[in-house]
């Protein structure tokens, strides 16, 4: 099972929107409505900040938003603030056989 | 305090074994599977696998198969996992997490635990 495709790099100013997207297949990402979202700072454990393609756990800030269309889930970050430069990650349950698959994770910079 | 509580550093040497510890506390431990994640210095997260606590059941990935065993102590609510044949390509940072049981994400992560693979 192949690592989910997210873009490498995304920046933006602060107060602006960006949006990281997180390319699977129809094994994953397309059959399963299983995708969460993780942010990692350097040298920390990740956080869950997305889980079930768009819910977000209590104390996440709105800021963060997901969805899914086909075979790609997005992750959206409005009012961007100098603290959420960090590494995301998406995720998404691949079935009994595979279970998980990350993906390749996107470094997100603050201008 | 609900939380993850990992072992330490380990320096090892190839053909070796490690066994990495993650200790829980704060919350009812048969309720939540304790999944292995490892992310190698600047590289993605990369999924082990995992062990229900609650039937000792396990499952991991394929690459992983073989090579990979997941154990607990019930009476320390602690999950183990351990790795052998060991190469330079598991240097890595090895983090514990829990997922609610068949919920599909990781809410609570271990602060991660070094394994270095050194000659």
């Amino acid at each position: 099972q192949s690592a989910l495709t997210q873009t490498a790099s995304v920046s933006g100013s602060p107060g602006q929107s960006i949006t990281i997207s997180c390319y699977g297949t129809s094994s994953d990402v397309g059959t399963y409505n299983l995708v969460s979202w993780f942010q990692q700072h350097p040298g920390k454990a990740p956080k869950l900040i997305i889980y079930d393609v768009s819910k977000r756990p209590s104390g996440v800030s709105n800021r963060f938003s997901g969805s899914k269309s086909g075979n790609t889930a997005s992750l959206t970050i409005s009012g961007l603030q100098a603290e959420d430069e960090a590494d995301y990650y998406c995720c998404s349950y691949a079935g009994r056989s595979t279970n998980y698959v990350f993906g390749t994770g996107t470094k997100v910079t603050v201008l | 305090q609900v939380q993850l509580v990992q072992s330490g550093a380990e320096v090892k040497k190839p053909g070796a074994s490690v066994k990495v510890s993650c200790k829980a506390s704060g919350y009812t431990f048969i309720d939540y599977y304790v999944h292995w994640v490892r992310q190698a210095p600047g590289q993605g997260l990369e999924w082990v696998g995992w062990i229900n606590p609650n039937s000792g059941g396990t499952k991991f990935a394929q690459k992983f198969q073989g090579r990979v065993t997941m154990t607990l102590d019930m009476s320390i609510s602690t999950a183990y996992m351990e790795l052998n044949r060991l190469t330079s390509d598991d240097t890595a940072v090895y983090y514990c997490a829990r997922e609610l049981a068949a919920r599909r994400f990781f809410d609570l992560w271990g602060r991660g635990t070094l394994v270095t693979v050194s000659s």
